[in-house]
């Protein structure tokens, strides 16, 4: 069966920077892309950005470039999604999510169980 | 960006009753390219509808999504318990993809 298994919970302080794992398992990792959204406390969802892990491919919301970066590890089946810079806003449950289509950022049919991020001083 | 606004914001209804959601976009979504999702309290998003009618797999048939261009409708024809949670549509036919604001379906 389809999986998405994210690292664990995070505090940084401001400024910092994290680092967020998701290993794919039960799927051809590179048949698909994987899109990361956040949900900040009591809020909806924001996505973030694509990559393909066909052909490494990224579309980043302008909201977030230059801060982060998604990449994938083909050889593990694992992506990952680097934020850098961190504010008190940054604060959220992050999800990444596989994307039904290797070279497009489509609707999202299997969802990692998130990594809360939190960022204090 | 294209923004889409949900509609309403809560909904309070009983168990058997059918519930209507919208989400409006501020511009056309490129080839019904609209998505709707489930999330309840502590749980991960789930992927209802795609392509704006299409069921994604193991969704019962009484949920329903329909319409094009700016106008979305998703229609639950009739309340189960476990239906009661908040509801997002989403948008993935232009870049930046968005995420509608959601609607929370309530038990009366």
């Amino acid at each position: 069966q389809v999986q998405l298994v994210q690292s664990g919970a995070e505090v940084k302080k401001p400024g910092a920077s994290v680092k967020v794992s998701c290993k794919a398992s039960g799927y051809t990792f590179t048949s698909h892309g994987i899109s990361w959204v956040r949900q900040a406390p009591g809020q909806g969802l924001e996505w973030m950005g694509w990559i393909s892990a066909y052909n490494g491919n990224t579309d980043y919301t302008q909201k977030l470039q230059g801060r982060v970066t998604m990449t994938t590890d083909t050889s593990t089946s694992t992506a990952y999604m680097e934020l850098r810079s961190l504010r008190s806003d940054d604060t959220a449950v992050y999800y990444c999510a596989r994307v039904d289509h290797p070279i497009a950022p489509t609707a999202t049919d299997y969802w990692g169980q998130g990594t809360l991020v939190t960022v204090s001083s | 960006e294209i923004v889409l606004t949900q509609s309403p914001g809560t909904l309070s209804l009983s168990p058997g009753e059918r519930a209507t959601l919208s989400c409006r976009a501020s511009q056309s979504v490129t080839i019904s390219y609209l998505a709707w999702y489930q999330q309840k309290p502590g749980q991960t998003p789930r992927l209802l509808i795609y392509g704006a009618s299409s069921r994604a797999t193991g969704i019962p048939d009484r949920f329903s999504g329909s319409g094009s261009g700016t106008d979305f409708t998703l229609t639950i024809s009739r309340l189960e318990p476990e239906d009661f949670a908040v509801y997002y549509c989403q948008q993935y036919g232009s870049s930046p993809l968005t995420f509608g604001g959601g609607t929370k379906v309530e038990i009366k």
